[in-house]
Parts: structure tokens; sequence; C-alpha cells
């Protein structure tokens, strides 16, 4: 079981917005920089948003994320059939001294 | 434009050695807060952390497999190689290396090197 919570799926239609939901702990989110990854099938993971809002240059404005206490989020917005692909979020784990990151989720576009 | 590849076998057996090799391209190992590190994903399920090392040699490694891996640069070379010990079924995974940016974390990742261990 990983250290940081997401659901294992989430969907939505075309143009839509969907948040996808990483909840974890003092010693991990509470405390230190969130990270997102988009990973398509059979591929490397893409970094999509570092110290939890930012954007690297050439991800869409599309994507955004937000971090809240001991939990963080990843939106997309106006959402495409090339968004389709699994979501992980990453953080430092103090207690743990290790990375650690969600079980990522499965982002079907319907 | 940075680029990294892993290499290294594709089929261990139990209790051997893995010994993988990321070389890399587009940036310096021995510029200040840069590092590379080591990740894993077996199939289906999450990545794992394994290993990283900075440009000034400090190495960190999971706390869970530290007594198995080591983790070493050769900057002449811009390469990095990680060594993983008595190498179990549970093992199997994808191992990517991955560019570690002191503001934005590990912002560029190998293709992937998927290694089976089975008999």
């Amino acid at each position: 079981q990983s250290v940081l919570t997401q659901p294992p799926s989430a969907s939505g239609t075309p143009g839509q917005r969907v948040t996808i939901s990483c909840s974890g702990s003092s010693s991990n989110i509470g405390s230190d920089y969130v990270y997102w990854y988009q990973q398509l099938p059979g591929t490397a993971p893409k970094l999509l948003i570092y110290r939890n809002n930012k954007r690297p240059s050439g991800v869409p404005d599309r994507f955004s994320g937000s971090k809240s206490g001991t939990s963080a989020s990843l939106a997309i917005s106006g959402l495409r059939s090339e968004d389709e692909a699994d979501y992980f979020c990453a953080v430092w784990d103090d207690s743990l001294s290790v990375w650690v990151f969600g079980g990522g989720t499965k982002l079907t576009v319907l | 434009q940075i680029t990294l590849k892993e290499s290294g076998p594709t089929l261990v057996k139990p209790t051997q050695t893995l010994t993988l090799t990321c070389t890399f391209s587009g940036f310096s190992l021995s510029t200040s807060e840069v590092g590379v590190g080591w990740l894993r994903q077996p199939p289906g399920k999450a990545l794992e952390w394994l290993a990283l090392i900075y440009w000034d040699d400090d190495k960190r490694y999971s706390p869970s497999l530290k007594s198995r891996l080591t983790i070493t640069k050769d900057t002449s070379k811009n390469q990095v190689v990680l060594t993983m010990t008595n190498m179990d079924p549970v093992d199997t995974a994808t191992y990517y290396c991955a560019h570690r940016n002191p503001a934005a974390g590990y912002d560029y990742w190998g293709q992937g090197t998927l290694v089976t261990v089975s008999s």
C-alpha cells in the first residue's frame, strides 16, 4: 500500500474539468513540495507539476496543482482525449527519508 | 536538451547482482545541486524511489533497500551506475534513471528498462 493515497480511477468527458486527489500526512505533503507526473501507457513519467503548483515549460495551463494541509490535488480543465493516462503524485517523506509516490490514478476520457 | 538512457541486462537470476548504467547528456553531474536518481516500477504498480547521487558524490538510498544498493558516478563519461545485490523475483520491474533538478525535482526521465528476475 502506498504512503500517498490516490483514487484508482477518474473519468470525464471532453471539455470537462476533473480533479485528482492525493492524501498524505504531516511528514510528507504537510511538510514538503508535491509533484505530479503523467504516464502514458508504455512510457516514462512526465513531470506535470512541481513545487505544488508550478508548471514546467511546455505543460499546458489546463493542468494545475494545489496543496492544502496534508492533501494535494491535480486539476485538468478542458479535458482532451490525449489526457487519458495514469497520474502520480510524489513528495519527500521526512520520517521515512525517501521519496514516496501515490498509487496512481487512471484517467479515462469518455 | 537533457536525455537519459538506461542500459543493462533484461533478465537476471535470483541471488545474482544487477548492474544498470544510466548514460546522460545535456547536463553535467559536476554542476552544483544536480543529481541523478534511480526509481523502479513493478508491472501494474506504483513507482518506488531507490537511490540518488548528487554532484558532490553525496548519496542517498531507500532505507528498505540500502543494504543491497550502491550508486556511483563517472562524471567524465556522463554515467551513473546502480548495483543491486541478491536479486529476487519481486525485484522484477522497469527501472528508470532521472535527472534531479534542485528546483523541480525529477524533471527528466529515461525511457526505462524492464528487468525480469527469474530462474
